[in-house]
């Protein structure tokens, strides 16, 4: 039974748009959450993190939301790039357990 | 500084046949990790290591067997191979065990068992 559910495929966007991907999790131990970004051919790559005691971090045009209660989070991108089409990996993990949890990961393509 | 590298990129196996992926990082990091990623699904943890000669279960163990015999190298063999374990693998590692510490992937191993 997966824990951190990625629905919703894939996404295309027009560059210089807003690309939006949700992650729903069901472990309420999970305090923890990570985006991988992952280009074809090639492993996973980190792109942000936030904790259970935040519900918003940013870094640069990448946006990070999390509602605990609702058990979700979603990425923000804006704006899209080209360089951005790639599979987005949801992740989580406690505190107490260093092994993460992924989703099935969602396809953004976006369109010059 | 090459970071996390795989060998090989891509094979094939018949079923029965054995195999040893090998993972090398050169970032210093203690802990290791083999993941494998299906499709539809997300990256499941097979077997991970926190140090050198030491090695634990992940999520998907079965069928795997790893070793940790220097610090940089992170083994995983498929002692009987099966048309299940065709997958793509992943290496990764990470300073410390930490949730916080980041994951460095390698570029995965494209494995078709026949």
């Amino acid at each position: 039974d997966q824990q951190v559910k990625q629905n919703s495929p894939s996404l295309s966007v027009q560059e210089g748009r807003i690309s939006i991907l949700n992650c729903d999790y069901t472990n309420s131990m999970f305090d923890y959450f990570l985006w991988y970004k992952k280009y074809p051919a090639e492993g996973p790559t980190f792109l942000i993190s936030i904790s259970s005691i935040k519900d918003k971090n940013e870094d640069g045009r990448f946006t990070v939301f999390l509602n605990k209660s609702a058990k979700h989070l979603s990425l923000h991108i804006v704006p899209s790039q080209p360089g951005d089409s790639a599979v987005y990996f949801c992740a989580a993990s406690d505190y107490g357990n260093n092994r993460l949890a992924f989703g099935k990961g969602n396809q953004v393509v976006v369109i010059p | 500084n090459a970071g996390v590298t795989q060998t090989p990129k891509f094979r094939v196996l018949k079923t029965g046949q054995s195999m040893t992926l090998l993972c090398a990082q050169d970032m210093n990091h203690e802990y290791m990790y083999w993941y494998r990623q299906d499709p539809g699904m997300g990256l499941r943890l097979i077997h991970y290591s926190v140090g050198e000669g030491t090695t634990a279960k992940g999520e998907v163990p079965d069928g795997y067997n790893v070793s940790r015999l220097k610090k940089q190298n992170f083994l995983l063999g498929l002692e009987s191979a099966a048309p299940s374990q065709t997958s793509v693998y992943f290496c990764a590692s990470s300073l410390s065990g930490t949730v916080q510490e980041t994951q460095y992937f390698g570029p995965g191993t494209r494995l078709l068992v026949l």
